[in-house]
């Protein structure tokens, strides 16, 4: 099946610096990607969906301008947490809807943020 | 081999029949999602499990740890229940999805 990969895996930062999340599509095009985190011990949550040239649509309660979307190709959208903080320790999930195979997703391994 | 394998792929019932969906896993896990994506949205959690059963309204999800086995049934079902419906495990640090069965309910 198709691949998704995330970098990094897991990062470890201060607060107030920034972090950037990779996710790539490695072997297929992805028009749509979306992004999720999860809290400890809760469910999936979506904050946002990044179409490939456009904005990202984010989710009710998401700041876009703490968490910055690019979807520069078909193959890479990238989320920034800006001036990160304790408080957006979490995992970080995205996933990527093929071009060919629409509402078929593929799902990255997860990116852990730990802000001390 | 995959650690997460749902089955069936691709499922169509009439309104109101009562539909199953199986997933199965290899490894050891903390908790169970079932996810769900209508068309053209995102994924909408639907349930988080660890261990017996949860019930929301048509849907019911259920968990049996020491078969590694999770089904997620709905009752009564809806055309408006058409979608695909993705099993997810947390292992670890890591996720792993199945692939999603493809439910199409029809009137």
């Amino acid at each position: 099946g198709a691949v998704v990969s995330q970098h990094p895996s897991w990062v470890i930062c201060k607060s107030g610096t920034s972090v950037k999340i990779e996710c790539r599509s490695l072997d297929f095009q992805a028009t749509t990607m979306f992004w999720y985190r999860q809290f400890p011990k809760q469910s999936l949550m979506l904050m946002a969906t990044s179409n490939e040239g456009s904005k990202a649509t984010y989710e009710q309660g998401v700041e876009k301008d703490k968490f910055l979307i690019n979807h520069a190709s078909l193959t890479l959208s990238t989320l920034t947490v800006t001036s990160a903080h304790p408080e957006d320790s979490s995992f970080y999930i995205c996933s990527a809807e093929g071009l060919v195979i629409r509402n078929e997703q593929f799902f990255g391994p997860g990116t852990r943020l730990t802000v001390l | 081999k995959n650690e997460v394998e749902q089955s069936p792929q691709n499922l169509t019932a009439q309104e109101g029949e009562f539909i199953t969906i199986n997933c199965s896993y290899s490894v050891g896990i903390s908790a169970l999602h079932w996810l769900q994506q209508h068309p053209g949205g995102g994924i909408v959690s639907l349930f988080m499990l660890s261990s017996g059963k949860k019930k929301h309204g048509r849907l019911i999800a259920t968990i049996n740890i020491q078969e590694k086995h999770s089904s997620l049934h709905i009752t009564a079902s809806h055309p408006r229940d058409s979608a695909v419906y993705i099993c997810a495990v947390e292992a670890g640090n890591q996720f792993y999805f199945g692939t999603g069965t493809s439910l199409t309910v029809i009137p």
